[in-house]
């Protein structure tokens, strides 16, 4: 089965850090950008990273240009999103997604996702 | 980051059409072909029902269509039933440093 399965999320203090991990089964990810976006409780949702499929390419949304970091382990199958000096406002359920990106630019697969919340 | 906007709730008869709005700019959808929709029921992730304007997946229902006017695209549900009650997000491609910018949802009730 093709699918997506985020892991690692949990509570953290204001300025503490978490790793997500992204493991992908029924295909292989080297052959695709891939992706993490959020959404806040009741609120829509928010891209957060790109990652090329080689690795050497990663784009952010400005909120967490520098505290968040995205990156891939072809030879696992799996995507990672660092996350360091987090803040009330990164609190969110985070998926990750499947990017086919250069012919298209879309988000065809995506994971049941995982929440992250931020609180003193 | 700026999103594209979206109507926050769309509503329609069993069997009638309605059509969801999304507008941005001519950096973002009027700009690329590169628009997609996602239906998300509450507490599940988003599915993909649209990309590139008026593609549809396998598997996804032909009442879902999509099309686009300039800096506006536009989802419309033909002969709308009670399982689309649901959550809509437009995402059009960006020449902004985002890459990708998100509508602000529509939440659709059939009545």
């Amino acid at each position: 089965e093709v699918q997506l399965v985020e892991s690692g999320g949990g509570l953290v203090q204001p300025g503490g850090s978490l790793r997500l991990s992204c493991a992908a089964s029924g295909f292989t990810v080297s052959t695709y950008w891939m992706t993490w976006v959020r959404q806040a409780p009741g609120e829509g949702l928010e891209w957060v990273a790109n990652i090329k499929e080689d690795g050497t390419e990663q784009y952010y949304v400005g909120s967490v240009r520098g505290r968040f970091t995205i990156s891939r382990d072809n030879a696992r199958n799996s995507v990672y999103l660092d996350m360091n000096n987090m803040r009330v406002e990164d609190t969110a359920v985070y998926y990750c997604a499947r990017y086919q990106y250069g012919t298209s630019a879309t988000f065809d697969l995506w994971g049941r996702g995982t929440l992250v919340t931020v609180s003193s | 980051h700026s999103a594209l906007t979206q109507p926050a709730s769309v509503s329609g008869s069993p069997g009638q059409s309605i059509t969801i709005s999304c507008t941005g700019t001519s950096t973002d959808v009027g700009g690329y072909n590169y628009v997609s929709w996602y239906q998300q029921y509450p507490g599940k992730a988003p599915k993909l029902i649209i990309y590139d304007v008026s593609n549809r997946p396998f598997g996804v229902s032909t009442r879902f269509s999509g099309s686009k006017s300039g800096n506006t695209a536009f989802l419309t549900i033909s002969g709308v039933q009670a399982e689309d009650e649901a959550d809509y997000y437009c995402n059009s491609y960006t020449k902004a440093s985002t890459l990708e910018a998100f509508g602000t949802g529509t939440k659709v009730t059939v009545l």
